[in-house]
This record gives C-alpha cells, sequence and structure tokens, in this order.
C-alpha cells in the first residue's frame, strides 16, 4: 500500500530555517517525481518543488533560493530545507507523488500535511 | 507560467442539481489537467486525470471534458458527500493549481 507520512512542521520564528520530511512506503521515491505543494490557512493549493526521478529540481518563484528539495534513497524519504522563512510561508505542506504518463501528470498519492507557522 | 482561472468560485446547489465547473488555462495544455476534490482538512484527492479519465474508485457521477485552454468538471446528481473544494491542476509546465471552487449546500 502506498503511503506518504510527512513530518517536520512546527512554529519558527522569521527567518529561521526548517527541514520537512516526507517518509514514503509502498513505492520507491527515486524512481518518482516528487512534489511538495502548500496551503495557506483559508487559500487554495501553491506548488513548491519537484524532484524528478534523474534528480532535476525545481521551484516555485516564491521560495526559489530559500527552499531546498532533496531524497534520502536509503531512507525511501523526500525533504524540503527551507531558509530565510517568511510569515508568508505559514501554511499546511503536503508531499505529492507525480505520474508522469503519455501526453499527461497528475498527483496520485498525497500526505495527510504538516504545518507550518512562521511567526514571533 | 501556465494561469488556471476557475468559475465560478463559489457555488451553491442541493443535493440532487447537475454541477458543472470551468477551468481556462491562459495557454494550450492539451490534456495535462487533473481535477481534485478537497474536504476541510483533508489532503486533496484526485479525481480525473488527462482531462477526462476517472480515477479508479471515483463515482460514475463525476466526469471531465476539455482540451486546449479549455475544460469542464461535471457532477451529474449532486450528493452530500460531495460538497467540497474542487480544484484543477495542469501539469504541462511545471505544475500550477486553479483558485478552487467551493460547493456548497443551498
Amino acid at each position: 500500500e502506498v503511503q506518504l507520512v510527512e513530518s517536520g512542521g512546527g512554529l519558527i520564528q522569521p527567518g529561521g530555517s526548517l527541514r520537512l520530511s516526507c517518509a514514503a512506503s509502498g513505492f520507491t521515491v527515486s524512481a518518482n517525481y516528487m512534489n511538495w505543494v502548500r496551503q495557506a490557512p483559508g487559500k487554495g493549493l501553491e506548488w513548491v518543488s519537484v524532484i524528478y526521478s534523474d534528480g532535476n529540481t525545481y521551484y516555485a518563484d516564491s521560495v526559489k533560493g530559500r527552499f531546498t528539495i532533496s531524497r534520502d534513497n536509503s531512507k525511501n524519504t523526500l525533504y524540503l530545507q527551507m531558509n530565510s522563512l517568511r510569515a508568508e510561508d505559514t501554511a499546511m505542506y503536503y508531499c505529492a507523488r507525480e505520474v508522469d504518463d503519455t501526453l499527461t501528470g497528475y498527483y496520485d498519492y498525497w500526505g495527510q500535511g504538516t504545518l507550518l507557522i512562521v511567526s514571533t | 507560467d501556465i494561469q488556471l482561472t476557475q468559475s465560478p468560485s463559489f457555488l451553491s446547489a442541493s443535493v440532487g442539481d447537475r454541477v458543472t465547473i470551468t477551468c481556462r488555462a491562459s495557454q494550450g495544455i492539451s490534456s495535462y489537467l487533473a481535477w481534485y476534490q478537497q474536504k476541510p482538512g483533508k489532503a486533496p484527492k484526485l479525481l480525473i486525470y488527462a482531462a477526462s479519465i476517472l480515477q479508479s474508485g471515483v463515482p460514475s457521477r463525476f466526469s471531465g471534458s476539455g482540451s486546449g485552454t479549455e475544460f469542464t468538471l461535471t457532477i451529474s446528481s449532486l450528493q452530500p458527500e460531495d460538497f467540497a473544494t474542487y480544484y484543477c491542476q495542469q501539469l504541462n509546465s511545471y505544475c500550477s493549481f486553479g483558485q478552487g471552487t467551493k460547493v456548497e449546500i443551498k
């Protein structure tokens, strides 16, 4: 059974750093496209970052230069290192597996989310 | 960047109603369009991918259509468990989501 479990969220002061984790089971993280998506309280979904199976990474403009996506193949875990945090980074953070089929793509599995609050 | 615009943003409907939500892309995205349902406090759930393919286990009252820049999600007969927020998503160029459509009980 495919499962994604996020952890690492919490309350952090502006300017601080935090690393989120997404532990996967039932499939191999390194063989898939893996994403982070966030949702600010009461707001819509915002894509944050992707790491492809070949290791290439991409970021939303809002986090470029501050966030780093990575994976640990031995632990089958996805990470999001977040630096220089701002109040506007406050959100529920979800990891999601992306399916990249011929002529389409979609996220078939999502974690339950981990909440980050950036505040004094 | 590809922008997705959903309409309406809010919809009030009754059980049994036929509901249609539209998603317009700022440029052509072929069939790289998916629809998700999200209930409060839960992660999004995939309903439809490739614009019109129903995800396994999703009731057949949900359907999707469209290609290029205009897409629709239709619920043929709204059920109590369908009251939620719906998002479209494109993966033609990285990823972006529509702003969401909240479906509430009339």
